[in-house]
């Protein structure tokens, strides 16, 4: 059945490392997010895109994060340098309609341990 | 600012009875709402959303009500199982879907 993939599920890294997690939507969807979890903050929307182009990455610190599409089967998140304070569990999630007010189907996560 | 929030953090139920979570919200311009449901190590799983355009809606085994006068939203489980024990995350929906901090539920066997 039609899934969101998501890889790596885990990483552990230093302080200072780039880090790529990689995100592929369901086919078909034209909507794609990218959420932080960690248990202070709860979920938090960090970006999203819509056909592909980003609509919304207010929640995303630029100096450090980037997301972006470079195609429709792919969504990438990169964090450069990374620091302790990004720890947490990255879900993306695609949504099969045009609006952001549907359904969103999860990734599995994939859980940052940034020493 | 906009804030979506549970009034318990955890709720512990027996097997078989019927389960009640509750959320408050706070922006009266929200126009859809979603309840979630994310097991230990998985990903927010969608349950049954509702716009504000209604009421009441209802699928196997699960009821969202939504009382826009006191900006409230609630998710009733039915015969309540072992398999729904997990995190459940309302998020309401204007411009952009923002999440709660989750209600965990415990069934008592």
């Amino acid at each position: 059945d039609a899934r969101v993939t998501q890889t790596p599920r885990h990483k552990v890294t230093e302080m200072g490392q780039e880090v790529t997690m990689r995100c592929q939507p369901i086919l078909g969807h034209n909507t794609v997010f990218w959420y932080r979890q960690t248990m202070m903050q709860g979920l938090e929307l960090l970006a999203y895109f819509r056909n592909r182009a980003p609509l919304d990455d207010s929640g995303m610190p630029k100096d450090r994060f980037s997301a972006e599409m470079p195609d429709a089967t792919l969504a990438t998140l990169k964090i450069q340098p990374s620091e302790p304070r990004d720890s947490a569990v990255y879900f993306c999630a695609s949504g099969p309609l045009r609006d952001v007010d549907n359904e969103q189907f999860f990734g599995p996560g994939t859980r940052l341990t940034v020493l | 600012g906009e804030s979506v929030g549970l009034h318990l953090p955890t709720l512990s139920v027996q097997e078989g009875d019927n389960s009640i979570i509750n959320c408050a919200y706070s922006n009266s311009a929200s126009d859809y709402f979603i309840w979630y449901k994310q097991e230990s190590g998985k990903g927010p799983q969608f349950i049954i959303d509702i716009r504000s355009n209604m009421d009441k809606r209802q699928g196997q085994r699960v009821t969202v009500l939504l009382n826009k006068t006191v900006k409230h939203l609630s998710l009733q489980i039915a015969a309540t199982q072992p398999g729904d024990s997990a995190v459940y995350f309302c998020a309401e929906n204007n411009q952009k879907l923002v999440f709660g901090q989750g209600t965990r539920l415990t069934i008592n066997p």
